[in-house]
């Protein structure tokens, strides 16, 4: 059974810092691999969606990238912003759908 | 709709009654999907759907959970003699196409709490 982890677990910065969210997997036969933010008591917004295929997407100050033979992708966020605070998810879809459990991100002001 | 909407949003039962939850996905997409997630962790995949069939129901817990979706478009999970354990909140997901191809954008959930 795929596993999927998240570490950190929770994470503070001071506005303005870049900084790295790591995701791994246990099974490298996935489809593809999709990074998601989830605001308290919300649903999940997609950020990013990488095909197993590609090694990075980005989209504004967001960079993913993916290294499926190591099982792993990190999510990076450049100058860090208070509205960037939230728990980042990321899911794997493989024959199955699995998610990590998060890394709940505080941006200090 | 713009986006994917589920109704209730929130949901209050008694242990042993029986809830449906609706899920109106994005029009145009193919398939759809359900989670649950419990605090403080990540969305567990329940089942998933191409068109008017269930591609995968493998992570439905057990037999009081069913969901249809039989015209291809809205969905409704139905949960029979619910018991506490299945609060959580249920999140709906659509995307064109294919599974492995496209991106999964999420409904707000529907808060289910069984007294």
């Amino acid at each position: 059974k795929q596993e999927v982890t998240q570490i950190p677990a929770a994470l503070s910065v001071p506005e303005g810092e870049n900084l790295v969210l790591n995701c791994s997997f246990t099974d490298s036969a996935i489809y593809n691999l999709q990074w998601f933010r989830q605001d308290p008591g919300k649903g999940l917004t997609s950020l990013l969606l990488i095909q197993s295929s590609q090694r990075e997407q980005t989209s504004g100050r967001l960079n993913a990238s993916l290294d499926k033979s190591s099982g792993r992708s990190t999510l990076y966020i450049a100058a860090s912003q208070p509205g960037d605070s939230a728990t980042y998810l990321c899911a794997v879809t493989g024959n199955q759908f699995y998610f990590g459990t998060g890394t709940s991100l505080t941006v200090i002001p | 709709g713009a986006g994917v909407s589920q109704t209730p949003s929130n949901k209050v039962t008694e242990k042993g009654k029986y809830v449906e939850l609706r899920c109106d996905p994005i029009s145009g997409h193919t398939a759809l999907y359900w989670y649950r997630q419990s605090l403080g962790q990540g969305p567990e995949f329940l089942i998933y759907f191409q068109g008017t069939g269930a591609a995968d129901d493998s992570g439905l817990p057990n037999d009081r959970f069913f969901a249809v979706r039989p015209e291809g478009s809205v969905s409704t999970l139905k949960i029979q003699r619910t018991e506490r354990g299945d609060s959580a909140v249920y999140l709906c997901a659509s995307s064109r196409g294919q599974a492995g191809d496209n991106e999964q954008f999420f409904g707000p959930g529907t808060r289910l709490t069984v007294l």
